[in-house]
């Protein structure tokens, strides 16, 4: 297993387009996890998983945001009619369950334009 | 979640040994402790993760008193390559909450 991908590493779109990124986490982790990040600015949590279930989506940013995870395997973060302040990098994350510790291992990010 | 207070920059030499302190006043009983860091153009990695005393690994020791109020990130004898942001997140395992984090920049 080489970590958590993530696809595209970059993307560029025009405003008002929609763009779908996704992620595959490492195999045997239960819980997904995804973050916008901004230049400067510490990784800001959108929403997270365990398996296919939503457990926390109050943080995604806009009702233009919204994430899947249909199998409880891979998801996708899809943000609809771009604006120019979504531009950022956007970053995946996945962790076990089970045990009192737990390291979240992240994807490389895809970085978002929007022009 | 409790909130967490770290400062902003921090510079360094290399081969000295670099504190990181974190305050986090308002933490919880089940509320763990876990440091991350973080190169440009690259998401976060996990250092060392603690609920009480002190822990060691490979990388750093992770010191936390009896009340649990702050902790310290140690990193012994920096080299240029310890460059980077490092974060301090306060909360339940599944709880990932970063804040803005400390650059930490070294200085040969």
């Amino acid at each position: 297993d080489t970590g958590v991908s993530q696809d595209p590493r970059h993307k560029i779109t025009k405003r008002g387009q929609n763009v779908t990124f996704r992620c595959d986490p490492i195999s045997e982790h239960n819980r997904l996890y995804w973050y916008r990040q901004t230049l400067g600015q510490g990784p800001e949590f959108l929403t997270y998983f365990q398996n296919e279930a939503q457990l926390e989506k109050s943080r995604l940013l806009s009702d233009r945001f919204s994430a899947e995870r249909p199998k409880g395997s891979f998801s996708t973060l899809e943000i609809q009619r771009t604006e120019q302040g979504d531009s950022a990098m956007y970053l995946c994350a996945s962790t076990g369950t089970g045990g009192k510790f737990t390291e979240a291992f992240f994807g490389q990010g895809t970085r978002l334009t929007v022009v | 979640l409790a909130k967490t207070t770290q400062p902003i920059s921090m510079d360094s030499y290399e081969g000295q040994e670099v504190n990181i302190t974190c305050s986090h006043n308002n933490i919880a009983t089940n509320d763990y402790i876990t440091w991350y860091q973080q190169f440009p153009s690259q998401g976060p990695r996990f250092i060392i993760q603690g609920y009480k005393t002190k822990v060691t690994n490979e990388v750093a020791s992770l010191f936390i008193p009896a009340d649990r109020k702050s902790s310290t990130l140690s990193l012994p004898r920096v080299s240029l390559s310890d460059t980077a942001v490092y974060y301090c997140l306060v909360g339940p395992t599944d709880k990932l909450i970063f804040g803005t984090g400390t650059r930490l920049q070294v200085f040969p």
